[in-house]
């Protein structure tokens, strides 16, 4: 069975600063799919970023982009120029590519602060 | 455009009643999709509805069920409700299912008492 797992389960930024939240999954497959979601107080999931396991490239959204390292299994988020928006829990997820069959496996989440 | 809208927002349940929520997802939107969430368990899936057919099914017991419309609108329904069952539960939508990303609605906070 797939593994996902966020091992910072708090973090905090000065608000503009940087700052990265890691992930690491456990699979033996060659093709999925990893995501990063946002849960803001208000409870609503929100899609920060998509990353197809086949592609190279490091997916970007804006000031969101992910370090993808296929071989090591990890897959962190990198905020650039943090605002006090983005103070949410971030939840990485795993997603097996399997069409008909799909579901994501998450993390446990990180709580990311943001200091004004 | 209009969001994943889940109803209600909260309940509160006594044990050993059911209940029924109700999810409608974004126009298009074929897939839909059940997670609940609790603080010790995190995130855990519980089934998905595709076209009115349950394509995939987590590991939760059979008191945990639900079906979809013709017109995708979902709808999941637990019975004998326990005390373990309070959580949040969350409605995601998507054009054809999770590896295409989804759209979550806020849930629905059930309290099971």
């Amino acid at each position: 069975a797939q593994t996902v797992t966020q091992s910072q389960p708090e973090m905090s930024v000065q608000e503009a600063e940087t700052v990265t939240l890691s992930c690491t999954y456990d699979t033996s497959e060659s093709d999925y799919y990893l995501f990063w979601y946002k849960q803001p107080p208000s409870r609503q999931m929100i899609l920060v970023i998509r990353q197809e396991a086949y592609k190279q490239q490091n997916a970007t959204e804006n000031r969101f982009s992910v370090n993808f390292q296929k071989a090591a299994k990890s897959f962190s988020l990198k905020i650039s120029d943090s605002q006090l928006g983005d103070a949410a829990m971030y939840f990485c997820a795993y997603g097996r590519s399997n069409f008909g069959n799909e579901k994501l496996t998450f993390g446990t989440g990180t709580r990311l602060t943001i200091i004004p | 455009k209009a969001g994943v809208t889940q109803t209600p927002r909260y309940l509160i349940k006594t044990r050993g009643q059911q209940v029924t929520l109700s999810c409608s997802p974004i126009s298009g939107h074929r897939s839909v999709s059940w997670y609940q969430q609790t603080p010790g368990q995190g995130l855990q899936f519980l089934f998905e509805y595709f076209s009115e057919t349950q394509r995939n099914k987590g590991n939760f017991p059979g008191r945990f069920s639900g079906r979809q419309f013709s017109n995708s609108r979902s709808e999941m329904n637990v019975s004998t409700l326990e005390l373990g069952d309070s959580a949040l539960y969350l409605c995601a939508s998507s054009r054809q299912g999770a590896n295409y990303g989804y759209t979550f609605g806020s849930g629905t906070r059930l309290t099971v008492v």
